[in-house]
């Protein structure tokens, strides 16, 4: 079945650790993809997004992600952690057919903790 | 930002009675909004797509009569939980788009409301 691939579901890092959270997808065609954050009791919000152009992107908070067709991959990557960057990270994909047009297919989640 | 809000955000109810929850965006006009089902530990599930002013598109597997969306204006959507049952509990959540609907438009998340029942 056609998906949206967390692999790491748990992560724990110490300060200024570098971040890289996987994530693959499935569908064939052109895609858009997306990387939410949700911290500790708020709304999920866009931290980056890649519809098309330089496949290295660059989202708020310092985070950046490389879209690399061949692997079907987005990964989410930050140079240096902050305790702040504590949340629940989602990677999504906007698939290229079926029903609405900005239709989100979710993944299973990163939970991130990062000790002080 | 844009702001989405769900009401109520936590609700209790008894086995076969019907629970309505409603999204609003609050500073702006939502022609599409989505809603979504999060079992713990596991990611979003879309469930509906809502249109203004038009039925709703539902998911493969979403029960249509069971989950019933309503999208009568730009601002307000509302899901409806008919005769609930326990396995209905869930974490449900909306999102809106600005006018247009298309993927460029950022989907704005409301803070989900908690369906328990009983």
């Amino acid at each position: 079945a056609q998906s949206v691939s967390q692999h790491n579901h748990h992560v724990i890092l110490s300060e200024a650790a570098s971040l890289e959270l996987g994530c693959n997808y499935s569908y064939g065609g052109t895609v858009n993809l997306f990387w939410y954050v949700q911290y500790p009791g708020q709304h999920l919000q866009l931290l980056l997004k890649y519809f098309s152009g330089d496949p290295l992107v660059k989202g708020i908070k310092g985070f950046e992600a490389e879209f690399i067709k061949s692997k079907f991959s987005f990964n989410l990557r930050k140079p240096s952690v902050q305790w702040s960057d504590t949340a629940e990270y989602f990677c999504a994909v906007n698939p290229p057919y079926g029903g609405a047009t900005n239709k989100l297919i979710f993944g299973t989640g990163t939970l991130l903790a990062v000790q002080p | 930002g844009a702001v989405v809000s769900q009401h109520p955000s936590r609700v209790i109810c008894k086995s076969g009675t019907s629970v309505k929850i409603e999204c609003r965006s609050l500073d702006f006009q939502a022609t599409t909004m989505f809603w979504y089902r999060q079992f713990p530990k596991q990611s979003l599930m879309l469930m509906a797509t809502s249109n203004e002013g038009s039925k709703a598109t539902y998911e493969q597997g979403v029960e249509k009569d069971k989950f019933l969306i309503n999208h009568a204006s730009l601002t307000l959507s509302t899901l409806t939980v008919t005769s609930a049952h326990p396995e209905d509990s869930s974490f449900y959540i909306c999102s809106a788009t600005t006018s247009g609907g298309t993927i460029q438009e950022t989907q704005y998340f409301g803070p989900g409301t908690r369906l328990l029942v009983l």
